[in-house]
């Protein structure tokens, strides 16, 4: 399989609180994105990092990448109910224009 | 259209049945991927057309899966003689050039296929 790998499979914690994801690659790549997916259907572009960048900012979405270790991390603040969905990583290579995706983090808030 | 449509959203059929998905994506992107997700996974790539051509259909599991986009819009998922393992979410997802590197892709709701 091609796909990069995501852990935790799967996070449950408490409205108000901060979740973290992790997504590891295996090539090198040109960018790296993260994607949300409600209830196993379509996939909402939430953040994309350049490889030569180590962190973003989007509103309550923090992005890391470090490209020494291959990995990324997505930070979410300050959690909602409304946050409950997967969020994937896909990296892009520098080679063409493939996404190679993760497996997922399943993210629960409890309100 | 303002998003990417796929028609239908579920579709049930029989084994060895035909099947045609279909994806409408944002009027003038160019670039246009399928996509096949299985339960607890993240997207598979299918194909990738450029324009009206299939640049890439390196990801097409078998001869029994055939995609067009005879105008450079609306592309059609074609599955022959349907098996068990056909069954998945199809996403759709189209982008403006497909070349450009930092491109974002904007994915359909997807069709969830399901073959008895």
């Amino acid at each position: 399989s091609q796909q990069g790998e995501e852990d935790p499979q799967a996070l449950s914690i408490q409205e108000g609180e901060n979740a973290t994801m992790n997504c590891s690659y295996k090539t090198s790549i040109n960018n790296l994105q993260w994607y949300r997916q409600n209830s196993g259907r379509g996939l909402v572009h939430l953040i994309l990092i350049r490889s030569n960048e180590r962190e973003k900012h989007s509103g309550r979405l923090r992005v890391t990448l470090d490209t020494s270790k291959k990995s990324s991390s997505l930070l979410i603040t300050a959690s909602r109910a409304a946050d409950t969905a997967s969020y994937f990583c896909a990296s892009r290579m520098d080679s063409n224009y493939q996404l190679i995706w993760g497996a997922g983090t399943k993210l629960i808030i409890k309100p | 259209g303002a998003g990417v449509s796929q028609t239908p959203s579920n579709k049930v059929t029989e084994k060895g049945k035909y099947v045609e998905l279909r994806c409408d994506p944002i009027s003038g992107h160019t670039a246009l991927y399928w996509y096949r997700q299985s339960l607890g996974q993240g997207p598979e790539f299918l194909i990738y057309f450029q324009g009206t051509g299939a640049a890439d259909d390196s990801g097409l599991p078998n001869d029994r899966f055939f995609a067009v986009r005879p105008e450079g819009s609306v592309s059609t998922l074609k599955i022959q003689r349907t098996e068990r393992g056909d069954s998945a979410v199809y996403l759709c997802a189209s982008s403006v050039s497909g070349t450009g590197r930092y491109e974002t892709q904007y994915f359909g709701p997807g069709t969830r296929l399901l073959v008895l």
